[in-house]
């Protein structure tokens, strides 16, 4: 079946250091979104990425979709304290409603 | 405001005895998902909806059942607990389009967090 592959699993970073998180998906994909949960919290949308080589800024995080819409990344610069959480990817392929989760990153921030 | 919440947030049962947790949503949503999350394992889709009378098994809905006769709630049902139940579970909701754009963002209530002993 479709799987959605993310990595790393954990992640420590000094805080000012940037932060990479990437998806892998063995289907195409209709959209990819991204959703962060804080220690203790649920799960938040952060984005949804649709078109082909998209790229989205949000503030310090960078959301990208590949030209194959297979694959996606996350990118935080310089990292604060305040990124403490668990990033994950979810995609859906066609008109499916059902998202596929990765399995998601840890980031850790050592101030 | 619009919201989804979850009852009760912490549950302590024992082995064998039948367990329903509430999902409630005032996003007027018509899909709906229950997830349990475990270390290691991220989020497992149990059950979902996308309307009133429409249940579907996820990939872990074996020992789970889920009924849907309204809009706002998706109750999720142990027929019998069993130890590898115990977990976090999230009940999520979506709509399907904005504005006329396939979307499917999923908002998540606060989780309830149930130990089988």
């Amino acid at each position: 079946g479709q799987q959605v592959m993310q990595i790393p699993q954990y992640q420590h970073v000094q805080e000012g250091e940037d932060f990479t998180t990437y998806c892998n998906s063995s289907t195409t994909l209709s959209n990819i979104q991204w959703y962060k949960q804080r220690p203790g919290g649920h799960p938040v949308f952060l984005i949804q990425l649709v078109k082909s080589g998209e790229v989205k800024k949000q503030k310090r995080l960078t959301f990208q979709f590949g030209e194959a819409k297979k694959n996606s990344s996350l990118h935080i610069t310089a990292t604060q304290t305040t990124d403490v959480g668990t990033y994950f990817c979810a995609g859906s392929a066609g008109n499916n409603r059902k998202l596929i989760w990765g399995l998601g990153t840890s980031l850790a921030v050592n101030p | 405001d619009a919201e989804i919440t979850q009852s009760p947030r912490h549950k302590i049962t024992e082995t064998g005895r039948q367990v329903t947790l509430a999902c409630h949503q005032t996003w007027n949503h018509n899909n709906m998902f229950w997830y349990r999350q475990d270390l290691g394992h991220g989020l497992r889709l149990i059950h979902y909806s996308y309307g009133v009378q429409d249940t579907n098994k996820g990939e872990v809905s074996d020992g789970y059942s889920v009924s849907r006769s309204n809009t706002e709630d998706l109750p999720l049902t142990l027929e019998s607990a069993a130890s590898s139940q115990t977990s976090v579970y999230f009940c999520a909701s979506s709509e399907s389009r904005v504005a006329g754009v396939s979307y499917n963002e999923q908002f998540f209530g606060p989780g309830t967090r149930l130990t089988v002993l």
